[in-house]
């Protein structure tokens, strides 16, 4: 079945850069995105890539997808302590348009 | 903008009681989910709708039924609750198709069994 795999935690220094990584499963994924939750608070989409795009930036956001691999991930420059929160992936089933949600990735932030 | 509306925000449950978790959603959309969300597991789903008067089972459908009473409503209950059942559970809803497939959510709502 589809499947979206990521790690549970990450942290970075102040000022650095994250990278957040995710793998997927379904070959069929059309679209891929990165949604983030805050505290207390429900998801909200960051960013989304096209399945035929390898590479999309937006401001302080970088998105690379290696279509072959099925490997996705997420780059934060200049990391703030507002970044910190859980990152999820999520791709939608080819074969029944489901979203599908990795596990999220807890970003911490160290001053 | 409401968005995706759901209630209530908090509830405790004593194990065996039943409860309704209500979630609307003013944007037309077709697909409708809930899910649950524990520590270390991430999001879950639990049930979706495609489409007005379609449900489908998610990943851990065990002790909930749900019920897509018009486009707008998803709702969740819970027959006997369980403390397994204790969570954060999200609503959300979407377009089926790309490329509005943005998903959108609700606050969520954290329910404790004791």
């Amino acid at each position: 079945g589809e499947d979206v795999e990521q790690s549970l935690f990450l942290s970075v220094r102040e000022g650095d850069s994250s990278v957040i990584n995710c793998t997927y499963t379904d070959s069929s994924s059309t679209y891929l995105y990165w949604y983030k939750q805050e505290p207390g608070a429900g998801l909200q989409l960051l960013t989304y890539i096209f399945s035929n795009m390898d590479m999309k930036q937006d401001q302080r956001l970088t998105v690379l997808l290696n279509k072959k691999d099925k490997h996705l991930s997420l780059r934060i420059a200049d990391t703030q302590t507002g970044d910190s929160a859980i990152y999820f992936c999520a791709e939608i089933s080819g074969r029944d348009d489901k979203i599908i949600f990795g596990k999220g990735t807890r970003l911490h932030i160290l001053p | 903008n409401a968005g995706v509306t759901q209630t209530p925000k908090f509830q405790v449950l004593k194990t065996g009681q039943s409860m309704t978790l209500q979630c609307a959603q003013d944007m037309n959309h077709n697909s409708m989910y809930w899910y649950r969300q524990d520590p270390g597991m991430g999001l879950r789903l639990i049930y979706y709708s495609a489409s007005e008067g379609t449900t489908d089972k998610g990943e851990v459908p065990n002790g909930y039924n749900v019920s897509r009473l018009n486009k707008r409503e998803f709702s969740l209950r819970l027959e006997s609750a369980a403390p397994s059942q204790t969570s954060v559970y999200f609503c959300a809803s979407s377009e089926a198709l790309p490329p509005s497939t943005e998903a959108f959510f609700g606050q969520g709502t954290r329910l404790t069994v004791v």
